[in-house]
């Protein structure tokens, strides 16, 4: 049973462009919400994260919206860059499952010079 | 800061031998470790959580006696793919966690096994 879902599965856009990444959620015990993002053949590393008390978090050019009422959250990269192309994952951790982290499926982003 | 290594970042060995991954975190104590598996083009897959100094809590369907996990230390954690074989081919990777309010996990570079 998954419970983050994530999309799209795939994503190409152009330098410059807007990349944007969903997730949704079922448990409502999740309380912290990292991205992550994966290049190929290394470890995925913690790019931003978000509470729940807050409906979105900016850094840089990273920025995740959170709706709690709906149980989404999704990840917008501006102006997107080649280096920005990998694999991006959502990611829920519960406290109740010993801060276990739920993933999504994955988004692999393609930016195009 | 939050630093994970992980050693070897890959390695082959024949089927039938045994393969010890190691997990560190260079720069902080932590609590809890875990281990996952990745398959191409996948998402990581939980194959187990370890805490220091006690047993590891495995995911449904993972063998114990297969993948064998020690934590003797909170910036040490090991994992021993025993008897490999090679459906057990791919990547390995570890990731702790200091335990802080939401208890992030830091991951390290990741292992890629093959199994002859």
């Amino acid at each position: 049973q998954q419970q983050v879902k994530q999309s799209p599965q795939s994503l190409i856009v152009q330098k410059g462009g807007i990349s944007i990444i969903n997730c949704a959620y079922e448990n409502t015990a999740f309380d912290y919400f990292p991205w992550y993002q994966q290049f190929p053949g290394k470890g995925p590393a913690l790019l931003i994260a978000i509470r729940p008390d807050v409906s979105e978090k900016k850094e840089g050019r990273f920025t995740i919206s959170f709706n709690k009422s709906a149980k989404q959250f999704s990840l917008h990269i501006m102006d997107s860059q080649p280096g920005d192309s990998a694999t991006y994952f959502c990611a829920a951790p519960s406290k109740a499952a010993g801060n276990k982290l739920t993933f999504g499926g994955g988004t692999r982003v393609l930016v195009k010079p | 800061g939050a630093v994970v290594s992980q050693h070897p970042s890959r390695v082959i060995c024949k089927s039938g031998t045994s393969v010890k991954i190691e997990c560190r975190s260079l720069d902080f104590q932590a609590t809890t470790m875990f281990w996952y598996r990745q398959f191409p083009k996948q998402s990581l897959m939980l194959m187990a959580t370890s805490n220091e100094g006690s047993k590891a809590t495995y995911e449904q369907g993972v063998e114990k006696d297969k993948f064998l996990i020690n934590h003797a230390s909170l910036t040490l954690s090991t994992l021993t793919v025993t008897s490999a074989h090679p459906e057990d081919s791919s990547f390995y990777i570890c990731s702790a966690s200091s335990g802080g309010a939401y208890n992030e996990q830091f991951f390290g570079p990741g292992t890629r096994l093959t199994v002859l």
